[in-house]
């Protein structure tokens, strides 16, 4: 397997579906990552979890919603968005979570929302 | 918060030609790390550096704390080295990056 894995790696869905975005790591990883890449602008970090504690929220609108299960699997579930949400979003995972750390990155899932 | 700076935003190089990618900072970090994103999305880290300079084959990364600059070369440039190529810092105690809006390499033979 693969370090990171994201499903599905594309998604197009309308304003008010509900969807979910999957995130799974084999890096044996304590703390994972959500990030939002949008055209022309710098990644943006969304949460962060370390230890299955959300310890960073980004100032992110509540329809996105985060869970992490367990420390390999990290969700982001998605509901009533918006055209403007259309974006490539990107995992990542690292051992701890500590800010000297290489992370690891998945290879994300592009969304449009229509 | 931490303005990160990124100079070119396009770069057309001939292969075989010397590369290289300036980042700058405005406040004091913990670390910068350069990334490497291909065109379908997939990013990957090329280096983590808080001083001085490393090397991974044909890449170099250097960083001057007291300028707040670093600067990522690539010698002998290959098509394969095309992709956008991002700086990112880390401040003390914080699990936050904050990100160049990239540059964007092309490598023609």
């Amino acid at each position: 397997e693969t370090g990171v894995t994201q499903t599905p790696r594309h998604l197009v869905m309308g304003m008010t579906n509900k969807k979910s975005l999957k995130c799974e790591q084999h890096l044996g990883h304590n703390a994972m990552y959500w990030y939002k890449q949008s055209a022309k602008k710098p990644l943006e970090l969304m949460f962060v979890y370390s230890l299955e504690e959300r310890v960073e929220n980004n100032s992110v609108p509540s329809r996105f919603s985060p869970e992490c299960p367990n420390s390999s699997h990290l969700f982001l579930h998605l509901h009533t968005l918006q055209p403007e949400d259309s974006a490539l979003y990107l995992c990542a995972s690292s051992s701890t979570g500590q800010s000297r750390e290489t992370q690891y990155f998945g290879p994300g899932t592009r969304l449009l929302v229509l | 918060k931490n303005e990160v700076e990124q100079s070119p935003q396009n770069l057309t190089a001939q292969e075989g030609e010397f590369i290289t990618i300036n980042c700058s900072y405005s406040v004091g970090i913990s670390a910068l790390h350069w990334l490497q994103q291909h065109p379908g999305g997939g990013i990957v880290s090329l280096f983590m550096l808080s001083s001085g300079k490393k090397k991974h084959g044909r890449l170099i990364a250097t960083i001057n704390i007291q300028e707040k600059h670093s600067s990522l070369h690539i010698t002998a440039s290959h098509p394969r080295d095309s992709a956008v190529y991002i700086c990112a810092v880390s401040g003390a105690g914080s699990y936050q990056l904050t990100f160049g809006k990239g540059t964007k390499l092309s490598v023609i033979p």
